[in-house]
């Protein structure tokens, strides 16, 4: 049963194209994520969702929308793609006042031609 | 410079051996992540720690507060040990569980 999924597993578009990411958690968590990680591999978060509300906001352009409709969803929209935005997206979850151990999606990989 | 250094950002190994992945940071931290990533791209948590060290099989992680340095040990490696390994800290106060990252070690075990 997996615990945290994303669709696409792989997304190719054109520039200037509009798509969205969807993630979903089964772990009961409050917090969730999303993770951008470049062609070196290097990773870093974009934004971050507590019980619906954002908390984390990362120097991303605002091309860039997250919605939450509920604590076990996060999407990632994103306007008029570019180039750049090719990356693997990875979507995780954890439990504030715990242990905050996050919990990782498969990815999706977008490239965009 | 980024606030978690790695090192060293390639190792190749032989099967059996004994291997040392490093991890500097420059922040203060609540805790520090060892996390895998396979060639099949998903990203799985190998250990959090905040102090001392733990163990998980053949994996060690230990963590030295005050010199800000953080080791993960891989005893008798083995060809699916293969795999990058990426260090990642969290910050304290309401910083909500985020994680800044290292920029990953490439181990590869030969047979």
């Amino acid at each position: 049963d997996t615990a945290v999924s994303q669709t696409p597993k792989y997304l190719v578009t054109q520039m200037g194209n509009d798509k969205s990411i969807k993630c979903e958690q089964n772990l009961g968590h409050d917090t969730m994520y999303w993770y951008k990680q470049d062609s070196k591999k290097f990773l870093k978060i974009m934004f971050s969702y507590n019980n619906k509300e954002l908390i984390i906001n990362e120097t991303v352009p605002n091309r860039f929308s997250p919605k939450s409709p509920d604590k076990a969803h996060l999407n990632l929209h994103i306007n008029s793609l570019e180039l750049g935005d090719s990356a693997v997206y990875f979507c995780a979850s954890s439990q504030r006042g715990q242990t905050y151990e996050q919990y990782f999606g498969p990815g999706t990989r977008l490239t965009v031609t | 410079k980024n606030e978690v250094e790695q090192s060293p950002q390639n190792l190749t190994a032989q099967e059996g051996e004994f291997i040392t992945i490093n991890c500097s940071y420059s922040v203060g931290i609540s805790a520090l992540h060892w996390l895998q990533q396979h060639p099949g791209g998903g990203i799985v948590s190998l250990f959090m720690l905040s102090s001392g060290k733990k163990k998980h099989g053949r994996l060690i992680a230990t963590i030295n507060i005050q010199e800000k340095h953080s080791s993960l040990h891989i005893t008798a490696s083995h060809p699916r040990d293969s795999a990058v390994y990426i260090c990642a800290v969290r910050g304290g106060g309401t910083s909500y569980g985020k994680l800044t990252f290292g920029q990953g070690t490439i181990l590869t075990v030969h047979p």
